[in-house]
């Protein structure tokens, strides 16, 4: 089945304890990305990689770090939490740049509480 | 810059038709997409509009002006399993990436 897999769903965490929500997808895609959503605000694009080890800053990047060393492997790392970061994260990825398909696969979300 | 804007919340009565409206402005425009998202759920892809003109996929259909820097969403014969919220999300050249609204909340009542 095609899909893209986040780890963990839940987490609650404390302050300036490094963490790191895996995602991995099976479609052979070449775009990946990481949301955030909070209430109000919608879904605001945090990293993006375009293929292996090509990565770029979305809207939101402070605070997180990215890598991609496989094409089916993204993982969002917070190396020093802080309660803002307390948010629903989405994994997402595409054929290709979603600006030109408009097409994204999301994976089930990641809720993160950040004490 | 960017903008990006559509209704916070619609209600419509089950069977009936509802547009969800989207304005926006975004850099080298490509096309237009509209996802729908179930309370606590992912967002799921709904349709992709590149060109001017109207396109329908079953119940739901959307539509693009790209000299108004328009949009819209159409859903017919609304059921109760069509409440939740949705998305307009244009896609810009060399951004390599979808700007996301803050999304329309449907509520379906009986």
């Amino acid at each position: 089945e095609a899909q893209v897999t986040q780890n963990p769903r839940y987490l609650i965490t404390v302050t300036g304890k490094k963490l790191t929500v895996t995602c991995s997808q099976n479609m052979n895609h070449e775009y990946m990305s990481w949301y955030r959503q909070d209430p109000g605000l919608g879904l605001r694009q945090i990293y993006y990689s375009m293929n292996v080890e090509v990565t770029d800053k979305g809207d939101v990047p402070e605070g997180y770090k990215v890598s991609r060393k496989e094409k089916r492997n993204f993982p969002l790392i917070l190396e020093s939490p802080s309660p803002n970061q307390t948010s629903l994260y989405f994994c997402a990825s595409s054929f290709r740049s979603p600006a030109n398909t408009g097409e994204l696969f999301f994976g089930e979300g990641s809720r993160l509480t950040v004490l | 810059g960017q903008s990006l804007e559509q209704p916070s919340e619609v209600t419509a009565v089950e069977g009936a038709i509802v547009q969800i409206n989207c304005t926006y402005q975004t850099s080298g425009f490509y096309g237009l997409s509209w996802y729908q998202q179930h309370d606590g759920g992912a967002p799921t892809f709904l349709s992709y509009n590149a060109l001017d003109g109207l396109e329908e996929t079953g119940r739901f259909s959307s539509f693009l002006s790209r000299s108004d820097s328009y949009g819209y969403l159409l859903l017919q014969e609304l059921q109760m399993k069509d409440s939740a919220s949705y998305f307009c999300a244009p896609g810009g050249a060399g951004s390599y990436q979808l700007t996301f609204g803050k999304g329309t909340k449907l509520s379906v009542i009986p």
